[in-house]
């Protein structure tokens, strides 16, 4: 079926390091989300990327979306402990309702 | 305001016991998605409902998992016969635009647990 992989499955830093997670689709995609969720919560949005290789910044965080619309990244520069936490990918392919999302990537800060 | 809220928080069923869970979306929204999230992965969908219509239900694992918005605000999934198989956490978001290209609020979720 309709896919979109997402790695690594974990990653671990050292705080102050940087981390970045990759999406990849089967199928064009019509948009990406990316997600957090904090262990034990709920995804919370970040953002949504619509238009091949657009670039968006949030403060140490930096989202592309592919050109071919087929892949997505999500880096975090210099991580900090409040960036502990499992983020997610999600898209839309076929239906307008339905958001396929990735498996996710949980960072982890080494102590 | 509030956020997504669902009730309860924790279930635990014995195989076979009918379950309902409860989803109060934010007062407003047009959109409401259930979602099944294993542990360690990602949320699947299940369902998604514009106003008190059902729109796509092709998450739906079984004819077993039912879910309804009568009046458009509040959600109840309905599961019948439950499996170990459907122990899971399942999460309620809802959305102000009538798709998904906007951002979803999610509530905290129901944890599952078939005995």
């Amino acid at each position: 079926g309709q896919q979109v992989m997402q790695i690594p499955q974990y990653q671990h830093v050292q705080e102050g390091e940087d981390f970045t997670t990759y999406c990849n689709s089967s199928t064009t995609l019509s948009n990406i989300q990316w997600y957090k969720q904090r262990p034990g919560g709920h995804p919370v949005f970040l953002i949504q990327l619509v238009k091949s290789g657009e670039v968006k910044k949030q403060k140490r965080l930096t989202f592309q979306f592919g050109e071919a619309k087929k892949n997505s990244s999500l880096h975090i520069t210099a991580t900090q402990t409040t960036d502990v936490g499992t983020y997610f990918c999600a898209g839309i392919m076929d239906s307008n309702y339905q958001l396929i999302w990735g498996a996710g990537t949980k960072l982890i800060i080494k102590p | 305001g509030a956020g997504v809220s669902q009730s309860p928080r924790y279930k635990v069923a014995k195989r076979g016991q009918d379950v309902a869970l409860r989803c109060d979306p934010i007062s407003g929204h047009v959109s409401l998605f259930w979602y099944q999230q294993a542990l360690g992965q990602g949320p699947e969908f299940l369902t998604y409902f514009q106003n008190e219509a059902q729109l796509d239900k092709s998450g739906l694992p079984s004819d077993r998992f039912f879910a309804e918005r009568p009046e458009g605000s509040v959600s109840t999934l309905k599961i019948q016969r439950t499996q170990q198989e459907d122990s899971a956490v399942y999460l309620c978001a809802s959305s102000p635009i009538g798709d998904a290209y906007n951002e979803q609020f999610f509530g905290p979720g129901t944890r599952l647990t078939v005995l």
